[in-house]
């Protein structure tokens, strides 16, 4: 089955302590992007990668890492977690970066992590 | 920075009825895509109707309906004959236009959201 895999579903950390969000995608798709959601705010991006060893920043970076050594996977990476990070992430994928109306640019979501940090 | 904006942080309609999601953006551009995707307690983010400004026709899927007003810079949603499993999150999204790597080219902008409540 095609699909964007996140894990953790759920996860709740202390501040300070490095954590990393795996993302996954089975469909051999080049464009892959983070996302988080806050209460009022809507999505906001974080961090997106057009292909491997490429990454361009989002709205929101700051506080985040990423990486793209594979094409499959696209981590997310909190050195030093605070509690403004506490937050709903998306990862998302699309064969093509272009996210118009072609079926091979419709863009795939994973299903969240919920992030707390204390 | 691209503005997409989401006027009604909670609306609410009767099973059965209509109900419009409103939508506007701000942009200087005119090749462009505007979306509504849709959140159901799942989390899942879904897509709902997809629409490129080039095109004049207002997009449908099924009892989903768009009033797209490219110089208004409009893009509400129209919800038909509302079911229960309408009742969602519902988000608008504004796609620049493709300008290459370092620039626009896979940024995707999304409103605030509306929560809709759907009565039975």
């Amino acid at each position: 089955e095609a699909q964007v895999t996140q894990n953790p579903r759920y996860l709740i950390t202390v501040t300070g302590k490095k954590l990393t969000v795996t993302c996954s995608q089975n469909m051999n798709h080049e464009y892959m992007s983070w996302y988080r959601q806050d209460p009022g705010l809507g999505l906001r991006q974080i961090y997106y990668s057009m292909n491997v060893e490429v990454t361009d920043k989002g709205d929101v970076p700051e506080g985040y890492k990423v990486s793209r050594k594979e094409k499959r996977n696209f981590p997310l990476i909190l050195e030093s977690p605070s509690p403004n990070q506490t937050s709903l992430y998306f990862c998302a994928s699309s064969l093509s970066p272009r996210l118009g109306g072609a079926p091979n640019e419709k863009l795939f979501f994973g299903s969240g992590t919920q992030l707390s940090v204390l | 920075a691209q503005t997409v904006t989401q006027s009604q942080p909670e609306m609410s309609v009767q099973e059965a009825e209509t109900v419009t999601l409103s939508c506007t953006y701000d942009t200087s551009e005119s090749d462009y895509y505007l979306f509504w995707y849709k959140q159901p307690p799942s989390r899942q983010m879904i897509l709902v109707i997809r629409q490129e400004a080039y095109k004049q026709q207002n997009a449908t899927e099924n009892r989903f309906s768009v009033n797209f007003q490219k110089a208004a810079k409009s893009f509400s949603l129209k919800i038909s004959d509302s079911q229960l499993g309408d009742a969602a999150m519902y988000f608008c999204a504004y796609r620049p236009p493709r300008k290459g790597r370092g620039s626009t080219l896979g940024r995707l902008y999304f409103g605030r959201g509306t929560q809709l409540t759907v009565w039975p």
